[in-house]
C-alpha cells in the first residue's frame, strides 16, 4: 500500500490563481480530512468526510473547497488564493467511523504552499 | 469545547538523558487522548493513543504516557532519548463534536544534543 499520497509537494501561486490539492489513499478508508499547519497553531481542521459524497466543514473552511466523488479520493481547491493560504496542508484518512479506530489518522507526507 | 494545551514550545536534552513532554487538555468528559510524532518534511504520525483502562500506555519508539485525570494531563515520556528523536510532538484529545477528528496542541520541538 501506498498509503495516504498528496501531490504537488510544493507550490507557488499568485494571489487570485485557484489550483487543486491532491489527496488519495489506498486503505479503503472512510474517512478523510484536511488540516492546514501554521507556525505555533498546531493543525487546524478545515474539511473533512465521512464517505464518498459526503463533506463538511471543519475550523478554517473560508476559501477552501473540496468533494469526495469516490472513497480514494478528497482534492482541496483554493477558489482565489490569497497570501493568508500559505501553509503546509496535511490530508489524513482513518480506517473505520464506528468505535476508536476513526481517530488513528495517516498522515499523507504534506504540500508546501506559498501565495504571493 | 474541548482544548489542548502544550505549555513548551521548545524543550532541549541530550542524548541518553530523560524526556517528559507536558500535554494538559481540558474535555467535559473522559477524553481520548493521542500523542503524534512529526519528523522534519513528513507528515504525522501515531505514537500511543489511550481510550479507557490502564492509564499508563505504551506506544511505538520506546515512547510512554501516562493519563492523569486529576491533572487533567498525558504527559509523554522516554527513559532514554536518540538523536533520531528529534522531531515536532502534538498531543490531541478527541472526540471533536461530530467531525470525529481529535484537536491538536500546538506542539512541542524537540532538541536532542549529543
Amino acid at each position: 500500500n501506498a498509503g495516504v499520497t498528496q501531490t504537488p509537494k510544493f507550490q507557488v501561486l499568485k494571489t487570485g490563481q485557484s489550483m487543486t490539492l491532491q489527496c488519495a489513499q489506498d486503505m479503503n478508508h472512510e474517512y478523510m480530512s484536511w488540516y492546514r499547519q501554521d507556525p505555533g497553531m498546531g493543525l487546524r481542521l478545515i474539511h473533512y468526510s465521512v464517505g464518498a459524497g459526503i463533506t463538511d466543514q471543519g475550523e478554517v473552511p473560508n476559501g477552501y473547497n473540496v468533494s469526495r466523488s469516490t472513497t480514494e479520493d478528497f482534492p482541496l481547491r483554493l477558489l482565489s488564493a490569497a497570501p493568508s493560504q500559505t501553509s503546509v496542508y496535511f490530508c489524513a484518512s482513518s480506517p473505520t467511523l464506528s468505535g476508536t479506530s476513526v481517530y488513528e489518522q495517516f498522515f499523507g507526507p504534506g504540500t508546501r504552499l506559498t501565495v504571493l | 469545547a474541548q482544548s489542548v494545551t502544550q505549555p513548551d514550545i521548545h524543550i532541549t536534552v541530550s542524548e541518553g538523558a530523560s524526556l517528559e513532554l507536558r500535554c494538559n487538555y481540558s474535555y467535559g468528559a473522559t477524553p481520548y487522548l493521542f500523542w503524534y510524532v512529526q519528523s522534519p518534511g513528513q507528515g504525522l504520525q501515531l505514537l500511543l493513543k489511550y481510550f479507557s483502562g490502564d492509564t499508563l500506555v505504551q506506544g511505538i519508539k520506546g515512547f510512554e504516557a501516562e493519563f492523569k485525570r486529576s491533572q487533567s494531563s498525558f504527559n509523554l515520556r522516554k527513559p532514554s532519548v536518540h538523536w533520531s528523536d528529534a522531531a515536532e510532538y502534538f498531543c490531541a484529545v478527541g472526540p471533536s463534536g461530530g467531525s470525529y477528528i481529535p484537536t491538536f496542541g500546538r506542539g512541542t520541538s524537540l532538541i536532542v544534543h549529543p
